[in-house]
Order: structure tokens, then C-alpha cells, then sequence
């Protein structure tokens, strides 16, 4: 699986929207690009995942450039839950595949 | 609800004394997986199971055991703990193919 590159941490105001980016040059063309976040010590939580196309659901977008090297995700109103250390994970769809988590981001969201 | 869950969530124990963290999960999913998290080292994956009685190792699976007899349960053993197994466990279940993982609230074991 290609390797990722994220800011070690980020900060955010309250109900601003939060971008959080994600290097992957070296991403092959089956594989897609996962988002996931971690509360402290809390189980990660899956957001959103993408191959090509702008992905949105109730929680985030996930932005993914033409050449596929870099993806941003974006939490549109962030709040203070939102504080959490995200990961961007690039894996192939197919299989089972071992989620391989890197560093991540340490956003924090304040008032 | 849909949900992975964990038992016990915190462990203390002692070395050599056997132990089994038990996983169960109520969405019919084929693939489970272990997970152990260490501080700078992030989540590192101990075993995984793509179906009932198929079961393979992940990048840190010495000193452990796993079984998967039913669809919804993956119980992790612990045959004779070690101090350096200390650390907080995740358990993680999804469908075949690229569907995200649900994960477990954890598991804080600690071995003295």
C-alpha cells in the first residue's frame, strides 16, 4: 500500500470548516483513499473513502486532486467533538487488506 | 445499534496468567481483525480472519492466539502474558472488499 504524509497537528476555530491534507505520490491506480479519526483512546472511526471523484457524506468531503497524489479532507462546521487525531490511509479496495496507520493529524478545535 | 464490542474493557493481570479478550460483532461481517496500540508506534494490526475457521497473522502476532469458530465472534488469547503486551487493544469488523472497519471501544491491559 502507498505511503501517506500529514501535518503532525492542526488547529481549527469553532464552526469554521476544517482542511485537513494528505500527500500520497506513490498511490496506484486500484487503490483508494481512507479517512479515519481516533478520540482519544476511542476506537478510530471510518469517515469517508474515495478512488477518483469528490466523496461526500454526513460527516466530511474528501476532496482528491486529478493526479490522485493528494487528497484533502474537509470537516465543513467543525466543533469541539470534532478534536481528534485523523488518519489518511491508502489502500486497494479489493481483499482484505491490512489498514496500515501512519501518524496522523492531531487536530484541535477550539472556541 | 450496529457495533463491535469488547470484554473486558480493562485488565489487569499478571505474567503468565492466561487471558482471552473476547470480540463480538452484530453486523454479519466476514472480515475481523486485532489491533494493539502503543504510544509512538500507532496501531499496529496482531491477527485477522476473513471468514469463520480462516484466520492469518498481521505484522505483530507473537505471543498471541486467535480463533474464529462463529461468524460474529473473534476472541484474542493470551496464553502466558508478558509485560511488554501491555498496551490498549482494538478489535475491528467490516464487509468484504473496500468498506470502512468498524472498531471496538478498546480494550487496557495491563500485564505486571
Amino acid at each position: 500500500d502507498a505511503k501517506t504524509t500529514q501535518p503532525p497537528s492542526m488547529d481549527c476555530a469553532e464552526g469554521r470548516a476544517a482542511n485537513l491534507p494528505c500527500n500520497h505520490s506513490t498511490i496506484s491506480g486500484n487503490e483508494y483513499v481512507y479517512w479515519y479519526r481516533q478520540i482519544h483512546s476511542q476506537g478510530p472511526q471510518y469517515i469517508i473513502h474515495g478512488l477518483k471523484n469528490n466523496e461526500t457524506n454526513e460527516m466530511a468531503s474528501l476532496i482528491i486532486t486529478e493526479d490522485r497524489k493528494s487528497s484533502t479532507l474537509i470537516l465543513p462546521h467543525a466543533t469541539l467533538r470534532d478534536t481528534a487525531v485523523y488518519y489518511c490511509i491508502v489502500r486497494s479496495f479489493s481483499g482484505y487488506s491490512t489498514l496500515t496507520f501512519g501518524k496522523g493529524t492531531m487536530l484541535l478545535v477550539s472556541p | 445499534e450496529a457495533q463491535v464490542t469488547q470484554n473486558p474493557r480493562y485488565l489487569i493481570t499478571v505474567t503468565g496468567k492466561k487471558l482471552t479478550v473476547t470480540c463480538s460483532q452484530n453486523m454479519n461481517h466476514e472480515y475481523m481483525s486485532w489491533y494493539r496500540q502503543d504510544p509512538g508506534l500507532g496501531l499496529r494490526q496482531i491477527y485477522y480472519s476473513m471468514n469463520v475457521e480462516v484466520t492469518d497473522k498481521g505484522d505483530v502476532p507473537e505471543g498471541y492466539k486467535v480463533s474464529r469458530k462463529e461468524k460474529r465472534n473473534f476472541p484474542l488469547i493470551l496464553e502466558s502474558p508478558s509485560p511488554n503486551q501491555t498496551s490498549l487493544y482494538f478489535c475491528a469488523s467490516s464487509l468484504p472488499g473496500g468498506s470502512g472497519q468498524f472498531f471496538g471501544p478498546g480494550t487496557r491491559l495491563t500485564v505486571l
